[in-house]
């Protein structure tokens, strides 16, 4: 069984500063790991993955995760916020491959508030 | 840009009313998903789909809810005798295969059951 522990339920940020979204995720396979991101009355859009490639992942909009398999971490960073980062954002597993669909497992979600 | 689509965007029933929830994945997609998400809880998986039959289903997907792809465009989830506890939004999902890729998600219904 897979699932993730986002760690903060609200994170609130002053526009140009750095962002962290903090996501922890335990897997009985060699998981691939997601974060996507809703905004408000929208549907889910893909940020960036990770696939046992690189475990720094560029995503979209200068967003990047980190993959440390020692701490089961994922962690979504952003050096420098803007406004319309304001979101609800979500990290997601998926167990390794097997061939077969595979679900993704997604975390309860972070908000994301950025002030001026 | 290809992108899934779903209908309608809001659909609200009586309960114990029938509805059925309309997909067009993207068209050279293989797998196929629904999931619902709570108002103000997190997203859950329901169900799996390829090669016309379920893959995976979760303890939500009970004899209540079906899928089908009818005619090798739509992917349609059916809710046969809708519960309050029903109203969600529904997300539709598409992926080319089944592991280590984007599942493409479309901008969801909004069901409200009263």
């Amino acid at each position: 069984a897979q699932s993730v522990t986002q760690l903060d339920s609200h994170v609130s940020v002053s526009e140009g500063t750095p962002v962290l979204l903090r996501c922890n995720y335990s897997s009985s396979y060699s998981p691939s790991l997601f974060w996507y991101v809703q905004h408000p009355n929208k549907g889910l859009q893909l940020l960036l993955k990770y696939t046992s490639a690189a475990t720094l992942v560029k995503g979209i909009n200068g967003f990047e995760a980190e993959f440390k398999k020692s701490e089961t971490s994922f962690h979504l960073t952003k050096p420098s916020a803007h406004m319309s980062d304001a979101a609800e954002y979500f990290c997601v597993v998926q167990r390794g491959l097997t061939g077969t669909a595979s679900k993704l497992t997604f975390g309860t979600g972070t908000r994301l508030q950025v002030t001026l | 840009e290809p992108e899934v689509t779903q209908t309608p965007s809001h659909q609200v029933t009586q309960m114990g009313q029938e509805v059925i929830l309309r997909c067009v994945p993207i068209s050279n997609h293989l797998y196929f998903y629904w999931y619902r998400q709570i108002l103000g809880q997190k997203v859950e998986f329901l169900v799996s789909f390829y090669n016309n039959e379920i893959s995976e289903k979760s303890e939500i997907f009970d004899d209540q809810f079906s899928v089908e792809r009818p005619d090798g465009s739509n992917f349609t989830l059916k809710i046969r005798s809708t519960k309050l506890e029903d109203s969600a939004m529904y997300f539709c999902a598409s992926t080319p295969s089944g592991a280590y890729n984007e599942q493409f998600f479309g901008p969801g219904t909004r069901l409200t059951v009263l």
